[in-house]
């Protein structure tokens, strides 16, 4: 089966600048999660989805970050404005109902300058 | 926030060798499970073992769990170069549902 897909791969912007991340899940997989990295750091959780309702945003600085999964399906997650501290890998990973293990995607390497 | 706190942060050993990493938690959890990232790339699952298991094997992996103590280990056997790359433990807490909470990770360096 296909992988997690995340584009783009890498990313640069100037703080105060906005950027999307995209991430399309494993078919069928109704669950998914976006993670922040933050280099020599485990993942954070930022937001979980299943289908397309929110189960757990806790995480997610909302007053800068957003995200959507409108069909249930593909999802992007947002910043705007951003600041030098969200530098990070964004991680999207999706899991299958009735499992635990997730799969990841490679990553968005964001860096804010 | 972090959930676990692995030991060691980093650790250098030759091919052949077996390499052991270690994992503590704070919280009841439903599993713990054990995943690999190499530079650059995303995580990869490798074992997850339940609350009321206390030890299981996959290839070269073996992983304990003792709940009493809140404390996982990994055992990765006769090491090879490519076992070199980052290993996080993550729990699922009872009372998370399924939210992985990961810990901050130990770095494998296996040198031929």
């Amino acid at each position: 089966e296909a992988g997690v897909a995340q584009s783009p791969r890498y990313k640069i912007i100037e703080k105060r600048q906005s950027v999307a991340f995209w991430c399309n899940p494993i078919s069928g997989h109704a669950t998914l999660y976006w993670y922040q990295q933050i280099l020599g750091q485990g993942p954070k959780l930022l937001i979980q989805f299943q289908n397309n309702g929110v189960v757990d945003d806790s995480q997610l600085p909302k007053d800068r970050f957003s995200a959507e999964r409108l069909k249930g399906v593909d999802s992007t997650l947002k910043i705007q404005p951003a600041k030098l501290e969200d530098s990070a890998v964004y991680l999207c990973a999706s899991r299958k109902t009735g499992t635990y293990g997730y799969t990841f995607g490679s990553g968005t390497r964001l860096t804010v300058v | 926030s972090q959930q676990g706190e692995e030991d060691p942060q980093a650790l250098s050993i030759q091919e052949g060798e077996n390499a052991t990493m270690n994992c503590s938690y704070k919280t009841s959890i439903n599993n713990l499970q054990w995943y690999r990232q190499n530079s650059g790339r995303g995580l990869v699952h490798l074992i997850l073992i339940r609350s009321n298991e206390r030890e299981k094997h996959s290839g070269r992996l073996r992983v304990t769990l003792d709940t009493s103590k809140k404390s996982s280990s990994l055992l990765i056997t006769a090491s090879r170069a490519a076992d070199t790359a980052s290993y996080f433990c993550a729990t699922v807490e009872e009372t998370s549902g399924s939210r992985l909470t990961f810990g901050e990770g130990t770095q494998l360096t296996v040198n031929p």
